[in-house]
């Protein structure tokens, strides 16, 4: 079946840093969606992406669309404490979101 | 508010029982999935269900069992042929037209 390689798989990080997270498909996607999840809570939407090369922004998050339509990329700027939680990349390659694909996670800490 | 109600928050399960998690939504949403999340993995699908009174097995339905009677409901059953049914086990659902999956809050399972 299709893989999500997402990375790093943890990151510690000082309160006011940025931080960047991948993720790498086997093929090609035609939607890529990132997710945040609290502990012990559903994952919550971040950022819908559905055309390649595109660059989305939310608040102090910006994710892009890979050209090649096999990756995508997450960054946070001037992190915060709040920022802490397990971010999840997924994709879908058919068209719809009736099945989608998700990476294993990154870790985030946030060090105040 | 519109949203998934997924229910109970916590679930424990006796040898050879078979249990019922609820999943309820009032987004009017045509497609339903359950997934089933353990530490360090990312989210495998366990069934899904793009239409009332159809579904789909997903990567992982072995031991499980769905029913989708009604637009709203998309009750999991885990089966005593499940060995190891630890987890925690998402629900989420899905309008048409390429629209991101929204999930639940979760239901955490634990073998008695």
């Amino acid at each position: 079946g299709q893989q999500l390689n997402q990375s790093p798989q943890s990151m510690f990080i000082q309160e006011g840093e940025d931080v960047s997270m991948n993720c790498t498909s086997s093929s090609i996607f035609n939607t890529w969606l990132w997710y945040k999840q609290d502990p012990g809570e559903g994952p919550v939407l971040l950022i819908a992406l559905y055309k390649a090369g595109e660059l989305t922004s939310n608040g102090r998050l910006t994710a892009q669309f890979g050209i090649t339509r096999k990756d995508s990329f997450l960054n946070i700027s001037a992190s915060i404490p709040s920022d802490v939680g397990i971010y999840f990349c997924s994709g879908n390659s058919g068209g719809s979101n009736y099945k989608l694909t998700f990476g294993k996670g990154t870790l985030l800490t946030v060090n105040p | 508010d519109g949203g998934i109600t997924q229910s109970p928050k916590y679930l424990f399960r006796k040898e050879g029982q078979n249990v019922t998690l609820s999943c309820e939504q009032n987004l009017n949403h045509d497609a339903m999935y359950w997934y089933r999340q353990d530490p360090g993995q990312g989210l495998r699908l366990i069934y899904y269900s793009q239409i009332v009174n159809d579904f789909q097995k997903g990567d992982i339905a072995e031991g499980y069992s769905v029913s989708r009677e009604k637009k709203e409901s998309f009750p999991l059953t885990v089966t005593s042929a499940q060995k190891n049914p630890t987890a925690f086990y998402l629900c989420a659902s899905t309008g048409r037209d390429n629209q991101p999956q929204h999930f639940g809050d979760g239901t955490r399972l634990s073998i008695l």
